[in-house]
This record gives structure tokens, C-alpha cells and sequence, in this order.
């Protein structure tokens, strides 16, 4: 079947650098693809979206870059602060023979002081 | 105040019983979802339903069942076919396929 594969599960950078999560996606017919944020406890909220006619968004230190060549999009987040401390999910969603919505397994990022 | 509602927050279920699992939304969304979460781990679809009156299964939806009789209001029965229901269970909804609106969940406990 269709499926997400998310990358790294755990991520664990110093306070100021930079952190970036990939997805690789197989059904083509994805076009839409956003990423959440959920803090412990707390319930997923979205932080960036882009859908496959856009090859990158930016949104302050967040942005996404999506190839649709290789099946991939990816989350990167500049500055990181203590407050960027969360896991993120992906998500591949779209209409082909029917609709498809498919996340990644989610990746713990910890950010270090 | 538009948003997303669930409740209870907390429900506690014995062995054997069915427990419902309330969401509501004002958001005027056509489109409402169920997820379970176990701990530590990822989203997974159990239901969703695009319309009123048509919903479809998730990757999980065996012990589930869900109904879709007002746009507001997409319930999940949690039966007890379900061989091990302790979990976080959040619901979403959102505009045709765009952002997700999530609720505050409701974790259910099997005593």
C-alpha cells in the first residue's frame, strides 16, 4: 500500500542551529502536503502546508521545500529556540482513484540549551 | 467561538461495553476525522467522513463505528470488539482536502 516514510524519528540539535525532518511519499497522486506540530499532552496544530504546484514556502524561521520528482518534502526550521521542542508529523493527502490521506510516523525534536 | 469540541475528557470503559465518543465542530467543515494515538507513537485514521451521510474506514477501523447524521457531529462508538481501546483518541475536521483542525482529544482507559 501507500505509505510515508519520515526521517530521522528522533532529532537533537543545539539552540540556534538549524533542524531539518524529510518525508518521502510513493502515491503520486499526493497533492497536498502540511506539517503539525504536537507539544506533549497537547493536540497536533499545523505549522506549514504546500501543495504541489509551489516548490518551497516560507513562513519566518519555518519553510518547506517539496521535489515531486523524487517524492519528497521537507521541514526546516532556522534559529531553532526552546519552544520548537515537539514531535512533527507529515502528511501526503490527495484524490487518485480515491482519497488518500497518509502521515508520516512523526519525529521528537529536542532542542538542546 | 468556532472550534472544535470533544468530551468527555477523560472516559474510563469496563471490559465488554461500548462507549460513545463525542465531537462536534462549528467551523462549518464538510470534512471530519478520528484518529487514535498510542503513547509515543503516530496518528492513526480510524474514520473519516467527507460529506453528511457517507463516511469511510481508516488503516484501523476494525471495532470502531462512526455515524455522520449532521454536518456538527461525527461520533465514534467505541465497541467492545475493540480488543484493546486504551488510547488518545482526537478528532479533526477541515475543508475538503486543506488544514485539519484538531480537538482536544479524550483518552480512554479499559478498567
Amino acid at each position: 500500500g501507500e505509505n510515508v516514510e519520515q526521517h530521522p524519528s528522533t532529532l537533537s540539535v543545539q539552540e540556534g542551529d538549524s533542524a531539518v525532518i524529510k518525508c518521502t511519499y510513493s502515491d503520486s497522486a499526493s497533492n497536498y502536503f502540511p506539517w503539525y506540530k504536537q507539544e506533549l499532552g497537547k493536540r497536533p496544530q499545523l505549522i506549514i502546508d504546500i501543495r504541489s504546484n509551489v516548490g518551497e514556502k516560507k513562513d519566518q524561521r519555518i519553510a518547506v521545500t517539496l521535489n515531486k520528482t523524487a517524492k519528497h518534502f521537507s521541514l526546516h526550521i532556522t534559529e531553532t529556540q526552546p519552544e520548537d521542542s515537539a514531535v512533527y508529523f507529515c502528511l501526503a493527502s490527495g484524490w487518485g482513484s480515491n482519497y488518500q490521506l497518509i502521515w508520516g510516523a512523526g519525529t521528537k525534536l529536542i532542542i538542546k540549551p | 467561538d468556532g472550534g472544535i469540541t470533544q468530551s468527555p475528557k477523560y472516559l474510563f470503559r469496563k471490559e465488554g461495553q461500548n462507549v460513545t465518543l463525542s465531537c462536534e465542530q462549528n467551523l462549518n467543515h464538510d470534512a471530519m476525522y478520528w484518529y487514535r494515538q498510542d503513547p509515543g507513537q503516530g496518528l492513526r485514521l480510524i474514520y473519516y467522513s467527507q460529506i453528511v451521510n457517507d463516511f469511510q474506514k481508516g488503516d484501523i477501523a476494525e471495532g470502531y463505528s462512526v455515524s455522520r447524521e449532521k454536518k456538527e457531529s461525527f461520533p465514534l462508538t467505541v465497541t467492545s470488539a475493540q480488543k484493546n481501546p486504551t488510547a488518545f483518541y482526537l478528532c479533526a475536521s477541515s475543508l475538503a482536502d486543506n488544514e485539519q483542525f484538531f480537538g482536544p482529544g479524550t483518552r480512554l482507559t479499559v478498567l
